[in-house]
C-alpha cells in the first residue's frame, strides 16, 4: 500500500461547480497535513494546511479525519483558474519527512 | 524575500552521461530537500539536508546519484551515469526550522535520450 493515496482523477467540472478531493495516508503517526497546488510545468505551492478541527480559506475547505486517516479538500464555486493538480502532503515526523501523494488533476471548464 | 533558485532550467543529455544541478535555498533556511518528480506522479524525496548534514537519503539511488551541501547553503545534485528513467523534474525545496511550509524552486527538467 502506498503511503499517501489520492483520487486518480482527472476531474473535469464546469465553472461554478463544487468539487471534492480525497486523500488517505497509511502512517497513523503522521503529524501534520497539507494541500499543495501545482500548475502545469510549475513547482508545487502551498495551498493550505489541514487542521484537526477543519479549516476554511475562502472557497476552499480542508478536513482531517485522524481515525480514518483521511483528508479532504472541497472547492466551492470553481473558477477556471482553479485548474491545476492538487497534491496531498503528509508530514510524518514534525517536519523531518514530507510525503507527497500522486496528485489529482482538476480541469474547470467554461 | 528571494525564492529558491535552481539551475539549469532545462537539460538534455544522452544516457550514460553525467549531469549536475544546483540549488540556492532561501537565505537562512536550514533544511534543504531534493525531490524527483516523474511526469504524472507526485514529488519523491531523494535527499534531505539539515545545514550541511544529511538527514534522510534512504531513497537516493546511491550507485548513480550524489548530493552535497558543503557549507550548509548551496547544494548540488549529481547523476553519473544517467539512465533513461532519470528523465524527470528535479525540485529543490527549503524550509526554515520550526516552519512547516516548504518553498520550492522552479525545478530542473532533465531529459535523458
Amino acid at each position: 500500500r502506498k503511503e499517501v493515496e489520492q483520487d486518480p482523477g482527472p476531474f473535469n467540472v464546469p465553472e461554478g461547480a463544487t468539487v471534492a478531493f480525497n486523500c488517505t495516508y497509511s502512517n497513523s503517526a503522521s503529524q501534520s497535513f497539507f494541500w499543495y497546488r501545482q500548475d502545469c510545468r510549475k513547482e508545487p505551492k502551498l495551498l493550505m494546511s489541514v487542521y484537526s478541527s477543519g479549516n476554511e480559506d475562502g472557497r476552499f475547505t480542508a478536513q482531517l479525519n485522524r481515525a480514518s486517516q483521511y483528508i479532504s479538500l472541497l472547492i466551492r464555486d470553481s473558477k477556471l483558474s482553479d485548474s491545476a493538480t492538487y497534491l496531498c502532503v503528509v508530514n510524518e515526523n514534525y517536519g523531518q519527512n514530507f510525503v507527497f501523494g500522486p496528485g489529482t488533476r482538476l480541469s474547470v471548464l467554461p | 524575500e528571494a525564492g529558491v533558485a535552481q539551475s539549469p532550467r532545462y537539460k538534455i543529455i544522452e544516457k550514460r552521461q553525467s549531469v549536475a544541478f544546483w540549488c540556492n535555498p532561501i537565505s537562512g533556511h536550514a533544511t534543504l530537500y531534493w525531490y524527483q518528480q516523474i511526469l504524472g506522479q507526485g514529488p519523491k524525496l531523494l535527499i534531505q539536508f539539515q545545514n550541511n548534514g544529511v538527514v534522510d537519503d534512504s531513497q537516493l539511488p546511491k550507485d548513480r546519484f550524489s548530493a552535497e551541501r558543503l557549507k550548509g547553503v548551496d547544494s548540488t545534485l549529481k547523476i553519473q551515469p544517467a539512465k533513461l528513467e532519470d528523465s524527470a523534474v528535479y525540485l529543490c525545496a527549503s524550509r526554515a526550522i520550526n516552519n512547516y511550509g516548504y518553498t520550492f524552486g522552479s525545478g530542473t527538467r532533465l531529459t535523458v535520450v
